[in-house]
């Protein structure tokens, strides 16, 4: 089956630990994505990549890292300098560009007490 | 289930009735737009999309309109089923030069039986 994986589905940590949140597709897309959601709100972007070795800074990058050193995986790593790491995050892809449709993942919870 | 969507606008409909979810986007210069549905706990799916160069385009129950003249975008469910119940967000290409979409707040729709 083709698509996107994202793991683990809920994530706990302690205050001050960094943690990678993990995402893997098999579309073939050059293309992937990260987004925060908290209740209420919509989609914000942290981090995308048009290409592997290459990524952009989203709208809300402060406080997390990521790399594209394979076009199947775009990790996500939340540092301990984010002051508000609890929420949604998901992940997408799609072909290079951005009139094309985003296709998501199933999300990780990460709440970080 | 992820608590999303817990102060959004809400759209409430009787089965069977059509549903009408707008969304008022921010730049004229945008060219493409997309419909997603999410429901709780999950990532947004894809519903439909449009191209700057038409004013409506229809799917399977699902019709999008866009009046560029007023930078506004609608869809429209025909004959709403309690499935339908979700948060629906569009998102637009606004071409500044950043290669990723940007999202909507969202529009939570909740189907009486």
């Amino acid at each position: 089956d083709g698509g996107i994986t994202q793991s683990p589905k809920y994530l706990f940590r302690k205050e001050g630990q960094n943690v990678t949140l993990s995402c893997e597709q098999n579309l073939n897309h050059d293309a992937m994505y990260w987004y925060r959601q908290d209740p209420g709100q919509g989609l914000r972007l942290i981090y995308y990549s048009q290409i592997v070795n290459d990524f952009q800074k989203g709208d809300i990058a402060e406080g997390y890292s990521v790399s594209r050193e394979k076009k199947e995986s775009f990790p996500l790593t939340v540092t301990s300098a984010q002051k508000n790491p609890t929420a949604f995050y998901l992940c997408a892809s799609s072909l290079r560009g951005p009139q094309y449709e985003q296709y998501f993942g199933p999300g990780t919870r990460l709440t970080v007490t | 289930g992820e608590s999303v969507g817990l102060h959004l606008p809400t759209l409430s409909v009787q089965e069977g009735d059509n549903s009408i979810i707008n969304c008022a986007y921010s730049n004229s210069a945008s060219d493409y737009f997309i419909w997603y549905k999410q429901e709780s706990g999950k990532g947004p799916q894809f519903i439909i999309d449009i191209r700057s160069n038409m004013d409506k385009r229809q799917g399977q129950r699902v019709t999008v309109l866009l009046n560029k003249t007023v930078k506004h975008l609608s869809l429209q469910i025909a004959a709403t089923q309690p499935g339908d119940s979700a948060v629906y967000f569009c998102a637009e290409n606004m071409d500044t030069g950043r290669r990723a979409l940007t999202f909507g707040s969202g529009t939570r729709l909740q189907v009486q039986p």
